[in-house]
């Protein structure tokens, strides 16, 4: 069984860029969850996807966006880049049958400079 | 006011020490708690579920008070390999809701 794999690790952008991170979703597991984690503070909902559907948003800008694909993988797009995007994004997948099952990916790292 | 409140420590202490953990939740219509692990620069991990019964995973014990909207941890005997931080997670659906998290340095 494989885990949440996440992709790039790390990427540098410059400020105003558009940036994809991508995620594959632990075999099994229909909804992926993305989350925000700036240096020093516990991770902020983003949105979660569940069947290919946005099921929950938190407090972001339109210009963070989102997709899930048939076989459940998943991306985050963030555009109009701004220096406070520096942060871990990392993406969470789960069965769907309540809040118990996350999956954690190791992360992408982004630095805006 | 932040949903889900943690004092960030440090807590620095001896191996072998007993160390409490403790974080309060505004949302009343929480229904899942739990503990989290993050090791530096690593994914968080689950370390385990919270009930009102109160529960026991060998050295680390979990309780939740609904009605003063609090969640506890304590670790016994620390070990060195508990240095982490400790993140305080609650739900309402199934969306998680993150603490800042409370570091602990074990020493040797």
């Amino acid at each position: 069984e494989t885990g949440v794999t996440q992709s790039p690790t790390h990427l540098i952008k410059t400020r105003g860029q558009q940036v994809t991170l991508r995620c594959s979703s632990q075999s099994g597991h229909n909804t992926v969850s993305w989350y925000q984690q700036a240096l020093g503070q516990g991770p902020q909902f983003i949105f979660q996807y569940y069947r290919e559907e946005e099921n929950g948003r938190g407090n972001f800008p339109p210009r963070f966006s989102g997709l899930q694909f048939p076989n459940y993988s998943s991306e985050l797009n963030v555009n109009a880049l701004e220096l406070d995007d520096s942060a871990l994004y990392l993406c969470a997948s789960s069965s769907g049958q309540g809040p118990g099952g996350y999956t954690f990916g190791s992360g992408t790292r982004l630095t805006v400079v | 006011r932040k949903e889900v409140e943690q004092d960030p420590g440090p807590f620095n202490v001896p191996e072998g020490a007993t160390v409490a953990f403790n974080c309060t939740y505004s949302n009343s219509a929480s229904q899942s708690f739990f503990w989290y692990r993050q090791d530096c620069r690593k994914e968080p991990k689950l370390l385990m579920s919270v009930y009102s019964s109160g529960n026991e995973d060998g050295r680390f014990t979990a309780q939740l008070n609904r009605a003063s909207q609090y969640i506890s941890l304590l670790i016994r005997d620390s070990k060195l390999s508990d240095s982490a931080t400790y993140l305080c997670v609650v739900s309402a659906g199934n969306m998680l809701t993150f603490g800042g998290g409370t570091r602990l340095m074990v020493k040797p």
